[in-house]
C-alpha cells in the first residue's frame, strides 16, 4: 500500500517564475493539506482540499493555489515566486474528511528559488 | 488563537536513557488533539504519538508515551530506552476539533534531538 507521494523530489526556480508541486495521498484518503516548512522552522498550514473544493486556508497570498483532483491527487501552485518561497513543501493525506487523528506526511519536495 | 511552544531548541541524551521533550499549547477549544512527529533530514514528517484531550489515559506507543498534563496544557513526549536512530528533528503539534477547524496542524518550532553512543 503505497503512502503519500510528491513529486518532484527536489526544484530549483527563479525568481518570478511559477512551479507546480504534486501530491498522491494515500490510499482510501480523500483530504490533501499543504504546508510549508522554511529551514529550522516548523510547518506552516497553507490549504487543505476536500471534495475538490478548497476548504481552509491559512495565512498565506493568493500566489499560493491549488487543485484537486477527482481521484484526490492534488497540485500546489505558486505564482511569482519569491526568495522566501524557498522551502520544503509538505503534503498531508487524512481520511474522513480530515477529521481521523491519523494524517501521513509524504516525503515533501524542496524548492529553491535563486 | 491556537499555539504550540517548544522551548528546547536542541537537546542531547545518551543512548538507552530516556529522554523528555517539552510541548506546552494553548486553545480555546473544548476537544483537541495533540500530536509528536520525527522529522529525519531525509524531510519525511513521521506519526510518533496522539493525544485526544478528552482521553483519560496517557497515549503510549512502543517506546514513546505522552506525558499529558491537561491543567497545564502541556504534552511532553517521553522517548525511553533512546537509540540512535532516534536523532532527528521532533514537533509537537495540535489540532483543533472546532467547527472552523477541518484537520489542520498548528505545529511548534521543534526540537532537535541527538543521542550519542
Amino acid at each position: 500500500d503505497a503512502g503519500v507521494t510528491q513529486s518532484p523530489t527536489h526544484l530549483i526556480k527563479t525568481r518570478g517564475q511559477q512551479v507546480t508541486l504534486r501530491c498522491s495521498p494515500k490510499s482510501g484518503h480523500d483530504t490533501v493539506s499543504w504546508y510549508q516548512q522554511a529551514l529550522g522552522q516548523g510547518p506552516q498550514f497553507i490549504f487543505q482540499y476536500y471534495e475538490e473544493e478548497e476548504r481552509q486556508r491559512g495565512n498565506f497570498p493568493d500566489r499560493f493555489s491549488g487543485h484537486q483532483f477527482p481521484n484526490y491527487s492534488s497540485e500546489l501552485n505558486v505564482n511569482a515566486l519569491l526568495l522566501g518561497d524557498s522551502a520544503l513543501y509538505l503534503c498531508a493525506s487524512t481520511e474522513a474528511g480530515g477529521y481521523s487523528y491519523e494524517q501521513y506526511f509524504g516525503p515533501g519536495t524542496r524548492l529553491t528559488v535563486t | 488563537a491556537q499555539k504550540i511552544t517548544q522551548t528546547q531548541p536542541g537537546m542531547f541524551v545518551q543512548e538507552k536513557e530516556a529522554v523528555t521533550l517539552d510541548c506546552t499549547y494553548d486553545t480555546s477549544d473544548q476537544s483537541y488533539g495533540l500530536f509528536w512527529y520525527k522529522q529525519p533530514s531525509s524531510g519525511e514528517m513521521i506519526f510518533l504519538i496522539y493525544q485526544g484531550s478528552y482521553d483519560e489515559q496517557n497515549a503510549t506507543e512502543g517506546r514513546y508515551s505522552l506525558n499529558f498534563q491537561k491543567a497545564r496544557k502541556s504534552a511532553n513526549l517521553v522517548i525511553s530506552a533512546s537509540q540512535l536512530g532516534d536523532s532527528a528533528m521532533y514537533f509537537c503539534a495540535m489540532r483543533g476539533h472546532g467547527s472552523s477547524n477541518t484537520g489542520k496542524l498548528i505545529f511548534g518550532q521543534g526540537t532537535t534531538l541527538q543521542v550519542k553512543p
